[in-house]
């Protein structure tokens, strides 16, 4: 079966900084994985997705994410943070069905 | 653009009661998925339809229910409440057959507090 795992709960970063959210993955089928953002309220919107095609993705508001198959890493990055990407970030595996399993998520705050 | 709607957005019950979740999805998508967010816990797949029939089946315990009605709108049904059962219960549709690269859209979810 198919897991993720999102090291650090919680990430704080400086505005204009760099955004480093981790995730990795174990699959036994080839793996499409998906980030969401959500804000409080609001439900899961979608970042980004790998589905095999290019190994850098990149998505809405300035991110991006790498799918590196020897780490099985799907790591998501923005170069400056903005105030606004303050939310919480989920990272998740496609199994058979469609059906997904979700990372515990990792809540990021920007400080000014 | 339209998103999911989920209602209500907020639900309280007492032990041994009954729920009724339903979920709007976006127009013209045909696939709806259900899933339970406990306290502290990542969202754990319950259930989903397309074109009106269940196409998979997770965790769900045999004391809910679900269908997708004709305009495939959907509802989770859920009977003898017990005090596990609250949690944040998400719902999210696509366009497709459920296949593994279609994008699910999520509603906003309803919390459920069982007393």
């Amino acid at each position: 079966a198919q897991s993720v795992t999102q090291l650090g709960s919680h990430v704080s970063v400086s505005e204009g900084a760099l955004v480093l959210l981790r995730c990795n993955y174990s699959s036994s089928v080839p793996p499409y994985l998906f980030w969401y953002v959500q804000y409080p309220n609001q439900g899961l919107q979608l970042l980004l997705k790998y589905t095999s095609a290019a190994t850098l993705v990149k998505g809405i508001n300035g991110f991006e994410a790498e799918f590196k198959k020897s780490e099985t890493s799907f790591h998501l990055t923005k170069p400056s943070a903005h105030m606004s990407d303050a939310a919480e970030y989920v990272c998740a595996v496609s199994e058979r069905g469609n059906k997904l399993v979700f990372g515990a998520g990792t809540i990021l705050r920007v400080k000014s | 653009a339209a998103g999911v709607i989920q209602s209500p957005r907020h639900l309280i019950k007492e032990k041994r009661e009954t729920a009724t979740l339903k979920c709007y999805p976006i127009p013209r998508h045909d696939t709806v998925y259900w899933y339970q967010q406990g306290p502290g816990q990542d969202p754990q797949f319950l259930i989903s339809f397309y074109e009106k029939m269940q196409s998979d089946k997770g965790s769900i315990p045999d004391r809910f229910s679900a269908q997708q009605f004709s305009d495939y709108h959907s509802e989770l049904n859920m009977s003898s409440l017990e005090l596990g059962d609250s949690a944040l219960y998400f719902c999210a549709s696509s366009l497709g057959a459920g296949g593994r690269t279609d994008t699910q859209y999520f509603g906003p979810g309803t919390r459920l507090t069982v007393l």
